[in-house]
């Protein structure tokens, strides 16, 4: 099985700052890597596929990025409605894998 | 709009076995280029996928479920299901119907479309 490995596993942040979140991959796997969004109570939402490639109507501050074994997710100016839960989730092989998930805080 | 639904019990004692629904609605099951799965997430965790059924009936099961799970379709209701045997308490979590493109025919194969989510609780 890939084992995905989330960096920070939450951070704190204030309204317009710029974040990261890094997607470490326990073997190489190209691009075959989504992004997800999870606010309390509801279902996960794609944001990123093949490691950069936005989904049909996400904002584009939402960007991603790497290949092989690290990925990342850049939000460029966090917004209130951006404070979630982010995973990130392989699709190279099966089982697919998620990572364990990065809550974004408001500082 | 594609929609997918999860139905089922919400409480489950340990030692049964739960049998969950998805029912899809604004399109085909029947389609070759997708497969339709369940993630289960457990209260304050991160997401676990469990399996995927193609609507031919082939399916990709996660090995550490393998042998408690079933994952079948129904084209003719346009829904598939899960059937996961021997419960105990780990396994109470929100189970999450979604579709994923089928990985034969594409390059890219994430899940693209959830469920709202159901919680099962698995407790006496």
């Amino acid at each position: 099985d890939i084992q995905l490995t989330q960096s920070p596993s939450s951070l704190s942040a204030s309204v317009g700052d710029r974040v990261t979140i890094t997607c470490r991959a326990s073997q190489g796997m190209s691009t075959h890597l989504a992004w997800f969004q999870q606010k309390p109570g509801k279902a996960p939402k794609s944001l990123i596929y093949g490691a950069s490639s936005l989904q049909s109507g996400v904002p584009s501050k939402f960007s991603g990025s790497g290949s092989g074994t690290d990925f990342s997710l850049t939000i460029s100016s966090l917004q209130p409605e951006d404070f979630a839960t982010y995973y990130c989730q392989q699709y190279a092989t099966y089982p697919f894998t998620f990572g364990g998930g990065t809550k974004v805080e408001i500082k | 709009q594609l929609q997918l639904q999860e139905s089922g019990p919400g409480l489950v004692k340990p030692s049964e076995t739960l049998s969950l629904t998805c029912i899809v609605s604004g399109g085909s099951i029947s389609s070759n280029d997708y497969y339709w799965g369940w993630i289960r997430q457990p209260p304050g965790k991160g997401l676990e996928w469990i399996g995927s059924v193609h609507y031919g009936g082939t399916t990709q099961y996660n090995p550490s479920l393998k042998s408690r799970v079933t994952v079948s379709v129904d084209t003719s209701k346009n829904q598939f299901s899960l059937r996961l045997m021997s419960l105990t308490a780990a396994d109470t979590s929100v189970y999450y119907c979604a579709r994923h493109p089928n990985c034969h025919v594409h390059t890219d194969c994430p899940f693209d479309f959830w469920g709202l989510g159901t919680l099962v609780t698995v407790s006496s």
